[in-house]
């Protein structure tokens, strides 16, 4: 079944504890993205990824890393988090066709985040 | 840089009653255009998408979206809801691999 799949689904944390959210995708997909939802603020881009080794920053990236050592995974990386990022994170990834740059995304199931 | 506006952030209808949900967007360049709803507790899932062609666009469970290049805007349509189309909608547009999403509409469909 094509998906996207990200772990852990539930995390609370505390200030400063480092930590990783996966995503992993079986669709061979070239781009890949990290989105946080906050209530009245819609889904807002943190990085996006257009291919193994190319990452580049959203809308919303201070205070998160990512990496994209291979083609099917995308972990989103909070080296010191805070309360201010306690939010619900979506993980995402469409491939391209021809010269239309985009297709549709894939959307995995949500990380929800608490920061104490 | 695109952006998104969704005007109505609550709306309420009964059972039958018809849907339109305005989007208009700010961008200089040729646009994709797409909704997704979110079911509550679920993740994103899309409605329907425009890349080109005939701008009044069909999508699931009886949805469609019509683009007004003139008018920037891409409202989202259905001429019978269903207590089931209680979900948060939003309107995307993108350009150069940038999805920016809308602030989100929440529909609450009464039975």
């Amino acid at each position: 079944e094509a998906q996207v799949t990200q772990n852990p689904r539930y995390l609370i944390t505390v200030t400063g504890k480092k930590l990783t959210v996966t995503c992993s995708q079986n669709m061979n997909h070239e781009y890949m993205s990290w989105y946080r939802q906050d209530p009245g603020l819609g889904l807002r881009q943190i990085y996006y990824s257009m291919n193994v080794e190319v990452t580049d920053k959203g809308d919303v990236p201070e205070g998160y890393k990512v990496s994209r050592k291979e083609k099917r995974n995308f972990p989103l990386i909070l080296e010191s988090p805070s309360p201010n990022q306690t939010s619900l994170y979506f993980c995402a990834s469409s491939g391209t066709s021809g010269s239309s740059s985009y297709n549709e995304q894939f959307f995995g199931p949500g990380t929800r985040l608490t920061v104490l | 840089a695109q952006s998104v506006s969704q005007h109505n952030h609550h709306v309420i209808l009964s059972e039958a009653a018809s849907l339109e949900l305005g989007c208009n967007y700010s961008y200089g360049g040729t646009v994709n255009l797409f909704w997704y709803v979110q079911y509550p507790g679920q993740h994103l899932q899309l409605l329907l998408k425009y890349f080109s062609g005939d701008p009044l666009v069909k999508g699931i469970k009886g949805f469609e979206a019509e683009f007004i290049k003139s008018k920037f805007s891409f409202n989202l349509r259905k001429p019978s809801v269903q207590w089931s189309d209680t979900a948060e909608y939003f309107c995307a547009v993108e350009g150069f691999q940038k999805l920016v999403f809308g602030t989100g509409t929440r529909l609450l469909v009464s039975p």
